[in-house]
């Protein structure tokens, strides 16, 4: 069965320093994507960043890299140099591409950073 | 930019009361979501729609009905409100996913926080 696990509910990490959230999948589906959304105290989902199954480099956005191994199935979020702002439940999620385009969401990591 | 908007941001119910939740998107998204968020929980798919008039059970459906009649809007409806519907709900969009190893990222509302009472 199709799962997403996140498995650190919280963190608290200090301003400046690297964060990385954990993510891993469970799919026998050879073609997929995963995703990160970060949702702020506001409560509006925002789309940070996504990598194919079949991508061969890591995704990158700005401050925001996934940490993508295969074979592992793990798509680990990585934010450098992290802000204040960056406070926030950060959830990761999988859609399958051959099938319909229902996303899977994990359970969500909620960061805190410390100034 | 992408806009979904939903009908309200708070909205307070009386159990047994009908409710329902508005989502509108102005991207001509095929594909549109309804989410409930719990803590703990994560999001939890309760209904998608692919087209107009078309729609298809999610993860945890019972209780909710939807409506489609018009490609922007996507109706979420509790027939009969009860306490355990109490929930922050989240609607999305997304375009029709074109094959593999495209992106189809979901665009969402602001969310509505319902208290059923």
């Amino acid at each position: 069965a199709q799962k997403i696990t996140q498995t650190q509910p919280g963190m608290f990490v200090q301003e400046k320093e690297a964060v990385t959230l954990d993510c891993t999948y469970d799919t026998s589906d050879p073609s997929y994507g995963l995703f990160w959304y970060k949702q702020p105290s506001s409560g509006e989902m925002i789309f940070l960043i996504y990598q194919g199954s079949y991508d061969q480099q890591n995704a990158t956005e700005g401050r925001y890299s996934l940490n993508f191994q295969k074979a592992r199935k793990s798509a680990n979020l990585v934010i450098s140099a992290s802000q204040l702002g960056d406070s926030a439940m950060y959830f990761c999620a999988m859609i399958f591409m051959n099938r319909d385009d229902k996303i899977i969401f994990g359970k969500g990591t909620r960061l805190h950073i410390l100034p | 930019d992408v806009k979904v908007t939903q009908s309200s941001r708070y909205l307070v119910k009386r159990t047994g009361e009908k409710v329902f939740l508005e989502c509108v998107q102005d991207m001509d998204h095929e594909n549109m979501f309804w989410y409930r968020q719990d803590p703990g929980l994560g999001l939890r798919l309760i209904y998608f729609s692919y087209d107009v008039k078309m729609k298809e059970k999610g993860d945890i459906p019972e209780g909710y009905s939807v409506s489609r009649e018009k490609k922007e809007r996507f109706s979420l409806i509790l027939e009969s409100a009860s306490t355990n519907q109490t929930s922050m709900y989240l609607c999305a969009s997304s375009l029709y996913n074109p094959g593999q190893g495209a992106r189809v990222e979901q665009f969402f509302g602001p969310g509505t926080r319902l208290t059923v009472l």
